[in-house]
């Protein structure tokens, strides 16, 4: 599978434990992004990464939410001190620097998520 | 297809029947609009995108159109197929930024 990869599928935690999920962009992907989901809503944009630089911020990513990219492939998200509001599923999306069949470098290929509960 | 609160508009269509689903984004800046589609425990599927140059796209059994007087996107499905069945998101962007998701409209075809 050349998909984006998130890792793990599910996380069930308690409430001001450290989480940390992983995800693999789709090989040769420059840009990473970070979405958290709600249930009955859509994605919602937390950060992304273009090769190891994180260039943008959402509001939601609070001081607990941390994320990194070091080598410019997988990327990690750590949240601290988890709350029940953070029970959501986080999903990871990858975008093409040369985008191959007609696709565009703006289109963002998701992963399957990591489904948080926060007990 | 505008949804309020937390409910989800729904779409229930016949198995063979055409569907269009509507949403209206926000920014008029916004130059790249893509749909996609969420089955239930899953992260969203790629299906069609259009430029703001363009006004109608078309892809296999799927079409969408672009109105920027309005500010308002649709996807048609032709002869809709159980395996049809889930959530649309449309998304909007601006230069490779973060796409900003429309609410979603679930979609359910009846055999």
């Amino acid at each position: 599978d050349t998909g984006v990869s998130q890792d793990p599928r599910h996380k069930i935690t308690k409430r001001g434990q450290n989480v940390t999920f992983r995800c693999d962009p789709i090989s040769e992907h420059n840009r990473l992004y970070w979405y958290r989901q709600t249930l009955g809503q859509g994605p919602e944009f937390l950060t992304y990464f273009q090769n190891e630089a994180q260039l943008e911020k959402s509001r939601l990513l609070s001081d607990r939410f941390s994320a990194e990219r070091p080598k410019g492939s997988f990327s990690t998200l750590e949240i601290q001190r988890t709350e029940q509001g953070d029970s959501a599923m986080y999903l990871c999306a990858s975008s093409p620097k040369y985008p191959r069949d007609g696709a565009s470098t703006d289109t963002q290929y998701f992963g399957p998520g990591t489904r948080l509960t926060v007990l | 297809g505008e949804s309020v609160g937390l409910h989800l508009p729904t779409l229930s269509v016949q198995e063979g029947d055409n569907s269009i689903i509507n949403c209206a984004y926000s920014n008029s800046a916004s130059d790249y609009f893509i749909w996609y589609k969420q089955e239930s425990g899953k992260g969203p599927q790629f299906i069609i995108d259009i430029r703001s140059n363009m006004d109608k796209r078309q892809g296999q059994r799927v079409t969408v159109l672009l109105n920027k007087t309005v500010k308002h996107l649709s996807l048609q499905i032709a002869a809709t197929q159980p395996g049809d069945s889930a959530v649309y998101f449309c998304a909007e962007t601006r230069s490779q930024g973060n796409l900003i998701f429309g609410k979603g409209t679930k979609l359910s075809v009846k055999p």
